[in-house]
């Protein structure tokens, strides 16, 4: 499972709170990504990261903000959670340079009330 | 940007059936297709892949063409089997990756 871990793995949060989802990899991918998935959707990318320190906005980024401050945790919070950000969030890695191969983390089930 | 649309939405076949799933792209530069397979609760599997300057890709029971021109990819699994019950996810790559909405694949004993 490309050594991808994700924290925590399930949250119940409440409107206007804010919340931050980890994602951990243990074998130095550069490329590292966030998306959400809802029924009907597929997954849709929120923002990803290219390196330490550099990310960028991806089809639905309103309202989520990301953070890199080393290789190998990529870091998602929800300033202000909303009933509509109620989904479940994966992490990805790209094993090359660029969105291809990716291999996903086993996903959070975030519960906005 | 991108749009990727999947087709068809649910899909039910007999054991030992093929079965295909068909999606189509708009961006003319995405160069990369993969297809991921989603069993209930788990995490999307990356089962195949394409790149642009490939026409076909086959591994064991599953193969996917590409047809650019159309822009246009499937996937095909032969002599399906219960446990290949799931939601297949088409994509196409560029800059980022779009996921199609997805293919829920019965396959019946």
């Amino acid at each position: 499972d490309a050594g991808i871990t994700q924290s925590p793995r399930h949250k119940v949060t409440e409107t206007g709170t804010p919340v931050t989802l980890r994602c951990h990899q243990t074998e130095n991918h550069r490329y590292m990504y966030w998306y959400r998935q809802d029924p009907g959707h597929g997954l849709r990318l929120i923002h990803y990261s290219y390196g330490v320190k550099d990310t960028d906005k991806g089809e639905v980024s309103d309202g989520y903000s990301v953070s890199r401050s080393k290789t190998e945790d990529f870091l998602l919070t929800l300033e202000s959670a909303t009933s509509s950000q109620t989904s479940v969030y994966f992490c990805a890695i790209s094993e090359g340079t660029g969105p291809y191969e990716q291999y996903f983390g086993p996903g959070t089930r975030l519960t906005v009330t | 940007g991108e749009n990727v649309e999947q087709h068809p939405s649910t899909l039910s076949v007999q054991e030992g059936d093929s079965a295909v799933i068909k999606c189509t792209y708009s961006d003319s530069a995405s160069n990369y297709f993969p297809w991921y397979k989603q069993e209930l609760g788990k995490r999307p599997q990356l089962i195949i892949d394409i790149r642009s300057n490939v026409g076909e890709k086959k591994d064991q029971r599953i193969a996917v063409t590409l047809n650019k021109t159309a822009k246009h990819f499937s996937l095909h699994i032969t002599e399906t089997q219960p446990e290949d019950s799931a939601v297949y996810f088409c994509a196409a790559a560029y800059n980022d990756m779009r996921f199609g909405a997805g293919t829920r694949l019965t396959v019946k004993p």
